[in-house]
């Protein structure tokens, strides 16, 4: 498998502008979370789904964040209007419904508003 | 909620044997995960306790005491190539989610 796909790898955008991370999960696993990490603030989960619905989005920073999840293949984040405080570098995992609960990190999205 | 400590840094030498703890206080558990994160890179899973005891991977080993909400990750034979974040993760009873420690960052020196 190719692991958990995130596009794209940077965007650097103008405070205002709208922002649209992708991601696209292992191919059966049931869980996916979307995560910002900052050194500020660390590793933060966002919001997750199960089985393509979101369980739990009282991670979300802002009504300016919205997820969704159209399929098991694919996931968005969007931020809109995007501001400089939302630079970080945003991570999508995926995970398997097994005890362990053990997530597999993409690559992550960096991202940049000036 | 969840909230778990762990040290911000550890410092140790080629060959070596590094622990790292980590505590928790949460409303609800179900196990301990750790995390690696190399600089510029991603979290990768480690391991997971749900039972008290250790656990041993190679290297890498990681124990959990339920009774004191208290764990450690364990690294032998320090290589340079360990030198990375190092995080613990609380998995919620409830669901599938996981609270994340703020990390610890350890150096390997030669």
């Amino acid at each position: 498998d190719a692991g958990v796909i995130q596009s794209p790898r940077h965007e650097v955008t103008e405070m205002g502008q709208e922002v649209t991370l992708r991601c696209k999960p292992i191919s059966g696993h049931d869980y996916l979370f979307w995560y910002r990490q900052t050194m500020m603030r660390g590793l933060e989960l966002l919001i997750y789904f199960n089985n393509n619905v979101p369980i739990d989005d009282s991670g979300m920073p802002e009504d300016r964040f919205s997820a969704k999840m159209p399929n098991a293949s694919f996931s968005t984040l969007k931020i809109q209007p995007s501001e400089p405080r939302d630079s970080a570098v945003y991570f999508c995992a995926s995970g398997p419904r097994t005890p362990a609960g053990e997530q597999y990190f993409g690559p992550g999205t960096r991202l940049t508003v000036t | 909620g969840q909230s778990l400590e762990q040290p911000s840094e550890v410092t140790a030498v080629e060959g070596a044997i590094v622990q790292i703890n980590c505590t928790y206080q949460t409303s609800g558990f179900y196990g301990l995960s750790w995390y690696q994160q190399h600089d510029g890179g991603a979290p990768t899973f480690l391991s997971y306790n749900a039972l008290d005891g250790l656990e041993e991977t190679g290297r890498f080993s990681s124990f959990l005491s339920r009774s004191d909400s208290y764990g450690y990750l364990l690294l032998q034979e320090l290589q340079m190539k360990d030198s990375a974040s190092y995080f613990c993760a609380v998995r919620d009873h409830n669901a599938g989610k996981s609270t994340f420690g703020d990390g610890t960052t350890l150096t390997v020196k030669p």
